[in-house]
């Protein structure tokens, strides 16, 4: 199973929009409607952002949402702040009970 | 309130094996899959594998398959990961998730454990 492709890096200045990709196949995002994303700050555990593709957890801010199209997912933040600064990961289901990781992308807020 | 709590860092010599825990508490343990997910020093998580508390059925990921073993206890509302023939690639930070759900392919990772670090060296 390979991982799901993100870009390794994306930065944007505070107050301004950011869109991180997630692209896999017709095999794990293209069919199923299971991508979810979290957010991780070094040295601590990963953060549930949003599930089932659109859907944000209760106490996750609504400036994170996500979307998809095809075989590719996408997390966007609107109004960047300093503290979104983090390594985003997109998820899916695979088939068989199996998940797969995308590669990580590392926001920057300049 | 709802929470994983793993066991502490461990260091292992190349070759040997490793086992870490990952205890629930605050929900129900076999209502949830667990999932373990791993993060090597600058790399991404990986998903290894999972294993449904109420009856001990497990999926691993290919790469792990030959390696890894995922059991549980019940009456201790505690999973484990043990990881075999260790070597240095292993090295990294071991994390235990609960599934959303109960076991569903729209399952996301909504409470993880604080992560257990495992060193391999020769």
């Amino acid at each position: 199973q390979s991982a799901l492709t993100q870009p390794a890096s994306v930065s944007g200045s505070p107050g301004q929009s950011i869109t991180i990709s997630c692209t896999g196949t017709s095999s794990d995002v293209g069919i199923y409607n299971a991508v979810s994303w979290y957010q991780h700050h070094p040295g601590k555990a990963p953060k549930l952002m949003i599930y089932e593709g659109t859907k944000r957890p209760s106490g996750v801010s609504n400036r994170f949402s996500g979307s998809k199209s095809g075989n590719t997912a996408s997390l966007s933040i609107s109004g960047l702040q300093a503290e979104d600064e983090a390594d985003y990961y997109c998820c899916s289901y695979a088939g068989s009970n199996t998940w797969v990781f995308g590669g990580g992308s590392k926001l920057t807020v300049l | 309130q709802m929470q994983l709590v793993q066991s502490g860092a461990e260091v292992k010599k190349t070759g040997s094996s490793v086992k870490v825990s990952c205890k629930a508490s605050g929900y129900t343990f076999t209502y949830r899959f667990l999932h373990w997910v791993r993060q090597a020093p600058g790399q991404a998580l990986e998903w290894m594998g999972c294993i449904t508390p109420f009856n001990g059925n497990t999926d691993y990921a290919q790469k792990f398959q030959d390696r890894v073993t995922f059991t549980r206890d019940r009456s201790m509302s505690t999973a484990y990961m043990e990881l075999s023939s260790l070597r240095s690639e292993d090295t990294a930070m071991y994390y235990c998730a609960r599934s959303q759900y109960g076991g569903n392919i729209k399952d996301a990772f909504d409470i993880w454990g604080q992560g257990t670090m495992v060193t391999v060296s020769s």
